[in-house]
């Protein structure tokens, strides 16, 4: 079955390391994207990648980095930069054909996330 | 910049009966896309229903049903014979068709809690 697969399911950060959460997706999708979830907050987007080897700034894009080497996978990396990465994350993709108007309508599909707490 | 709210944190409805929920949203843009998410206890996130800004007929999924009022940047979803299964927090998102190109992501509202009463 087509899907998008974030891995692990939980993660656990000490203080000044690095971590990369996982996001892998089948369905063929051009876009990808990261977001946070906080508790009681709705979700911010953190980076997206419309193309391989291409990615923007969201929001709350500082502390974070990602790549986009291959279609299939967008991986996030939380640096030490962020100085408050416990929360909730989730990886998202959608059809977004460069060129088309009406390519926005399309939805996004979520994964199952990752939870990032500190030790 | 877009802004969506969510007024209701929290909403409780008898099973079978009919729930509305509430979704405004600020935006100087005249063409966008608005989406209701439903996330369960399991926090996958599922699209629920999609509605397009040029179109004035209100979008409908089976027994979900939104109802858009463009002048009054108001997308509130109805929810009709409420089931156990529809438990969830329940997020109003916003997407704008004039991005130049790029593919920015969903604003999302705070979200309001729906429970359903046995």
């Amino acid at each position: 079955d087509g899907g998008i697969t974030q891995s692990p399911k939980y993660l656990f950060r000490k203080e000044g390391q690095n971590v990369t959460l996982s996001c892998e997706q089948n369905l063929n999708h051009d876009a990808m994207y990261w977001y946070r979830q906080d508790p009681g907050q709705g979700l911010r987007l953190i980076y997206y990648s419309q193309i391989v080897n291409d990615f923007q700034k969201g929001d709350i894009a500082e502390g974070y980095s990602v790549s986009r080497e291959k279609k299939e996978s967008f991986p996030l990396t939380v640096t030490s930069a962020q100085k408050n990465p416990t929360a909730f994350y989730l990886c998202a993709s959608s059809i977004d054909q460069l060129g088309l108007y009406t390519w926005s309508n399309q939805p996004q599909h979520f994964g199952d996330g990752t939870r990032l707490s500190i030790l | 910049a877009q802004t969506v709210t969510q007024s209701q944190p929290e909403m409780s409805v008898q099973e079978a009966e009919t729930v509305t929920l509430s979704c405004t949203y600020d935006t100087s843009e005249s063409d966008y896309y608005l989406f209701w998410y439903k996330q369960p206890p399991s926090r996958q996130m599922i699209l629920v229903i999609r509605q397009e800004a040029y179109k004035q007929q209100n979008a409908t999924e089976n027994r979900f049903s939104v109802n858009f009022q463009k002048a009054a940047k108001s997308f509130s979803l109805k929810i009709s014979d409420s089931q156990l299964g529809d438990a969830a927090m329940y997020f109003c998102a916003y997407r704008s068709a004039l991005t130049g190109g790029g593919a920015d992501g969903l604003t999302f509202g705070k979200g309001t809690h729906l429970i359903i009463q046995p």
